[in-house]
């Protein structure tokens, strides 16, 4: 069974400050995924990672994808209050063709 | 980016009954579209793999006559909660994944299902 490991579980920090969100497996990815949800609604993807090693930034947050294709980090930079939501990362698994959820980091950003 | 549509958002249902849940490509074919539930506060649970032309593939310990899949189309795929129950109450989410697009998947609203 594939499992995906996603830490912290919940985190609350103030504005300004910066956050890592990691994502860990025994297993190797064929791709990984980050996703922000809102309540109530379907998680809207915010980057896919294919190749060991990638770094990708979307204005004030950096995806990366370990060298050995079994982790990622989301790191985000000068948190704001509109960064607040649950992110998750998501696995595929090149033997398995099916795309599974990690636990979720919950983020809140203190004004 | 591609386009998932969800139907019905809500839904309110007596248990005993069963409630059928629409998942729309609206501008892409899928060939592959996924169920997941999701508890309150809690990750995507995959369900299964609705696959077009041929029998959805469960994920274990989830009752395949309970949740029935029908990818009848490239564009569309249905979860029917058969005789629903209380606990059956969750968040159900569609997704599909755009042909070549790697491991990217683009999900419906979700649909909100309440048993009494």
């Amino acid at each position: 069974t594939q499992l995906l490991e996603q830490s912290p579980q919940f985190l609350s920090i103030q504005e300004g400050e910066n956050l890592t969100v990691y994502c860990n497996s025994s297993s190797v990815f064929s791709s990984l995924q980050w996703y922000r949800q809102e309540p109530g609604e379907g998680p809207v993807l915010l980057v896919t990672v294919v190749t060991g090693g990638e770094v990708k930034k979307l204005k004030r947050l950096t995806f990366q994808f370990g060298d050995a294709r079994k982790d990622s980090s989301l790191h985000i930079t000068a948190a704001q209050p509109g960064d607040t939501g649950l992110y998750l990362c998501a696995g595929e698994f090149s033997s398995a063709s099916k795309i599974i959820f990690g636990s979720g980091t919950r983020l809140s950003i203190r004004p | 980016g591609a386009v998932v549509s969800q139907h019905p958002s809500r839904v309110i249902c007596k248990s005993g009954t069963s409630v059928k849940i629409e998942c729309r490509s609206l501008d892409f074919q899928a060939t592959t579209m996924f169920w997941y539930r999701q508890f309150p506060k809690q990750s995507l649970m995959l369900m299964a793999t609705s696959n077009e032309g041929s029998k959805a593939t469960y994920e274990q310990g989830v009752e395949k006559d309970k949740f029935l899949i029908n990818h009848a189309s490239l564009t569309l795929s249905t979860l029917t909660v058969t005789s629903a129950h209380p606990e059956d109450s969750s968040f159900y989410i569609c997704s599909a994944r755009v042909m070549g697009a790697a491991g990217e998947l683009f999900f419906g609203e979700g649909s909100r299902l309440t048993v009494l």
